[in-house]
This record gives C-alpha cells, sequence and structure tokens, in this order.
C-alpha cells in the first residue's frame, strides 16, 4: 500500500519564526489534506490540495503531484499553532475517500 | 452550520465490556467513516457508511462493527473490548457525490479500557 512520510518529526520554533513541514507519498493520489490536531484531539482542516498551491492567512502548503509530495508553510508562527501537523493521502487506486495518514509532525511554539 | 458531533467525549469501559459511539455528519454530508487513532500515531481507518450500508473496511476486527441511520448519522460499536482498544474514536463525513472530497473531522470519543 502507499508509503506517507511526514518530516521532521518533532520541531522546536521560536514565536515569530517560519518553518516548513513536508509530506512524501509513494503513488498517485486523488486527495491530500493538511490537518492540525489540537490539544483536545479534534483535527482541524488546514488545506485540501491534491494539487497546487493554496494560501490561508500565514499558511500556505504546494503540493507537486508529479514528484509526489506537498509542504506546508507556517509564516510567523505563534503559540497556538503548537499541536500536530498531520498529511493525509488518498492513493489514486483506492479513490474511495479513505484517507492514509502520515504519522504527524509535532511542533512546538516557544513565546 | 453545524459540523461533525460526536458522543460521548470520553469514556471509560473495562475489559469485555462492549461500547456504542456516536456521530452525526456535517451538514449536507451523506458518508460517515470511522477512524481510530493511538496514541502517538496517525488516525487509522476502521471503515465507512454510505447508503446505509458498509462500502469499505479497514484492518479491523469483527468486533469493530457499525451502522448508518436514515439521517446519515452513524454509531461505532466495539464488543469484547480489549486494553489496546483504548484510543481516539475519530469519525469524519464527507459527500459521496464527489468520491474523494474533503473530509471533516469530529472532536473524537476518547475511550479508555481498563
Amino acid at each position: 500500500g502507499i508509503q506517507v512520510e511526514q518530516s521532521p518529526p518533532d520541531l522546536i520554533l521560536q514565536e515569530g519564526a517560519n518553518s516548513t513541514l513536508r509530506c512524501n507519498f509513494s503513488d498517485s493520489v486523488n486527495n491530500l489534506q493538511w490537518f492540525h490536531q489540537n490539544p483536545w484531539g479534534q483535527l482541524i482542516n488546514l488545506f485540501y490540495i491534491p494539487s497546487g498551491t493554496k494560501q490561508n492567512g500565514r499558511l500556505s502548503a504546494t503540493t507537486v503531484a508529479t514528484e509526489r509530495y506537498s509542504l506546508l508553510y507556517i509564516s510567523s508562527s505563534q503559540t497556538t499553532d503548537s499541536g500536530v501537523y498531520f498529511c493525509a493521502v488518498d492513493p489514486f487506486s483506492s479513490n474511495t475517500g479513505k484517507l492514509i495518514f502520515g504519522q504527524g509532525t509535532t511542533l512546538q511554539v516557544k513565546p | 452550520d453545524a459540523g461533525v458531533t460526536q458522543s460521548p467525549t470520553h469514556l471509560i469501559k473495562t475489559r469485555g465490556q462492549q461500547v456504542t459511539l456516536r456521530c452525526s455528519p456535517k451538514s449536507g454530508h451523506d458518508t460517515v467513516s470511522w477512524y481510530q487513532q493511538a496514541l502517538g500515531q496517525g488516525p487509522q481507518f476502521i471503515f465507512q457508511y454510505y447508503e446505509e450500508e458498509e462500502r469499505q473496511r479497514g484492518n479491523f476486527p469483527d468486533r469493530f462493527s457499525g451502522h448508518q441511520f436514515p439521517n446519515y448519522s452513524s454509531e461505532l460499536n466495539v464488543n469484547a473490548l480489549l486494553l489496546g482498544d483504548s484510543a481516539l474514536y475519530l469519525c469524519a463525513s464527507s459527500f459521496r457525490g464527489v468520491l474523494t472530497g474533503e473530509l471533516f473531522f469530529g472532536e473524537g470519543s476518547r475511550l479508555t479500557v481498563l
């Protein structure tokens, strides 16, 4: 089955710093989503981005489907950005809406 | 616009017991998927319900079963609970008309098995 690898596994930033999170996947995908899991466990949708580039405030994401990776950019980080960031994909061969998740990147932003 | 809602938020059970978790999808959505998230891991797909039928299933034993009602809400049942079933159970909803459309998750039900 498809492999989804996220890097780095852990990241510590000072407030105001910028960061880039990476998601590599081993096969073609129909769907790619980025989520932020808050301390209470809820997965918050950040981007639905099977290809191309999107921006939402201080966050932006780029997926290069032909090269099988996606990047999540966080600019001017704030302490509220802390938490776990997940990349999840729906493989092209599956095309069913079933998401395969990476292991996540745990981000800690210090004041 | 109501999002995905789950209940209960927390519960504690003992080994061998049975548990039922509930989910109401986001308004306009007709498909419900369930995921299990163990501590420190990414969510794992359990199964998906559409048109009141189980359409897909992940690598979970038959102790895990579900149901979808005509109003699209869903239940997850786990029988003969094991310690390893302790996890956060997440419900996600989507619109089947767009097969690979965006999924939205609820806040989860945190199950502890003692």
